[in-house]
């Protein structure tokens, strides 16, 4: 069983309506979440990161939230736009430790569509 | 743009060959990780270098391997391609333990 659990698999909206992807970790120790946007054959770019402590962190029409006592984040995207047709992963990073280093654990990813 | 570029973008092998992806990691940085991530999947961890000695490996067979090389840049081999290794694979670099910042990727398709 994966470590970082994401849901819906995939998702299609229509342009202008908002959407919550959700993540759920196991992974322990934990250092911080991140959400990555990450368009068909390119690599992934970072859209928020959140510590421990954090509990909301937004960029632009991206929020994304995080419990660390359940273990669950959400990414909610407000007022879509087309260009937000992509794969949204789920990564969260193991607290720096010699054994750890700055190891990564991905979710498989929720793929959104969103059509006009 | 994260300053990691990957060449090349994207490569055509068929089963049985050896390919060889690589890697130039953002300036400062000293630490390159490789990933493979398949069709609807999420990047697997392949392995670290760091300061041109591997520094952690995944769960991949021994005909996956890699260099880093004293300007920091990294290559990945594979060797006796399989199918199964079409993917996109990706690189990432950081300062030691820091934040890795991803490349654009190499889409490797075997037939």
């Amino acid at each position: 069983k994966n470590q970082v659990e994401q849901s819906p698999q995939s998702l299609i909206i229509l342009e202008g309506k908002n959407c919550t992807l959700q993540c759920n970790y196991t992974v322990s120790p934990f250092s911080n979440l991140r959400w990555y946007k990450q368009d068909t054959g390119r690599g992934p770019v970072s859209l928020t990161i959140m510590t421990f402590s954090e509990n909301t962190k937004s960029n632009g029409r991206y929020t994304a939230t995080l419990d660390a006592d359940t273990k669950q984040s959400s990414l909610h995207i407000t007022a879509s736009q087309l260009s937000d047709s992509a794969s949204y992963i789920c990564v969260v990073r193991y607290l720096e430790t010699a054994e750890y280093g700055n190891k990564l654990v991905f979710g498989a990813g929720t793929i959104l569509r969103v059509k006009s | 743009e994260t300053g990691v570029t990957q060449s090349p973008t994207h490569l055509i092998k068929t089963r049985g060959q050896q390919v060889t992806l690589r890697c130039s990691s953002q300036s400062g940085h000293n630490t390159v990780s490789w990933y493979q991530q398949a069709l609807g999947q999420g990047p697997q961890f392949i392995f670290q270098y760091y300061r041109e000695e591997e520094n952690g490996r995944g769960n991949f067979p021994p005909r996956f391997s890699g260099l880093q090389f004293p300007n920091y840049s990294s290559e990945l081999n594979v060797n006796a391609l399989e199918l199964d290794d079409s993917a996109l694979y990706l690189c990432a670099s950081s300062k030691h333990w820091d934040e890795q910042f991803f490349g654009p990727g190499t889409r490797l398709t075997v037939l």
